[in-house]
């Protein structure tokens, strides 16, 4: 069966000071890989997905990037976080056509 | 513009009664139309999903109803249990896109 990790569950990190969150899925090959942020309060906002290795599209203008090294891997990065960075990150996987995503358990990031 | 949306933040039902959940969408280019739970610090489940073609679609307890006319999804839960307790988020997705756009979520809680 098919599982998604993501790592870390929490990260405490200062202003100013670079990011990378990790994302693997295991027992499916070539899936869609989503990387999404809830705000406090908030729903599911879509920040980047990649249908392929090393083919990524933006959602939103803003101060993170995304990468696919691997099939399976998916990483979201910063180069210096924002105080507005603050929030719970979660990646996801699909399979084509009408399929639901899958997601991981969660990064909760608080800057500080 | 908030093209899928959940109006009600949140819920309360009284446990075994039955728990109806509604989402309602603008764009009528939405063909695959889901629903997914959420506990706190974890990741959204996948519940049940519907395609376009379709205005009903039943697994176990729990029924979705798609009304294209009135660009309306509803989740309908029965008997409902505490464990059903969770935030809800229904989600939408183009025709021919791999990416779904989420309402707002709302909370139920299920009353003893």
């Amino acid at each position: 069966s098919q599982t998604i990790h993501q790592w870390p569950a929490t990260l405490v990190q200062p202003v100013g000071s670079p990011l990378s969150l990790e994302c693997t899925v295991e027992g499916t090959s070539n899936p869609n890989l989503y990387w999404y942020r809830q705000a406090a309060g908030r729903g599911l906002q879509l920040l980047f997905y990649s249908v392929g290795i090393g083919q990524i599209s933006s959602e939103v203008p803003q101060n993170l990037s995304a990468s696919r090294p691997q099939d399976r891997q998916f990483i979201l990065s910063s180069k210096k976080l924002l105080l507005s960075d603050s929030g719970f990150y979660l990646c996801a996987w699909s399979l084509q056509g009408n399929q639901p995503q899958h997601f991981g358990d969660g990064t909760r990031l608080s800057i500080l | 513009d908030q093209q899928v949306k959940q109006n009600s933040p949140s819920l309360s039902v009284q446990e075994g009664r039955i728990s109806i959940l509604n989402c309602d969408y603008t764009n009528s280019m939405f063909d695959y139309f889901l629903w997914y739970k959420k506990y706190p610090a974890e990741g959204p489940t996948f519940l049940i999903s519907i395609s376009s073609i379709k205005d009903k679609n039943e697994d176990g307890r729990f029924t979705v109803f798609l009304n294209k006319s009135a660009k309306h999804l509803s989740l309908h839960i029965v008997p409902s249990q505490p464990g059903d307790s969770a935030v809800y988020f229904c989600a939408s997705r183009f025709q021919g896109a791999q990416k779904l756009v989420f309402g707002q979520g709302t909370r139920l809680t299920i009353n003893p």
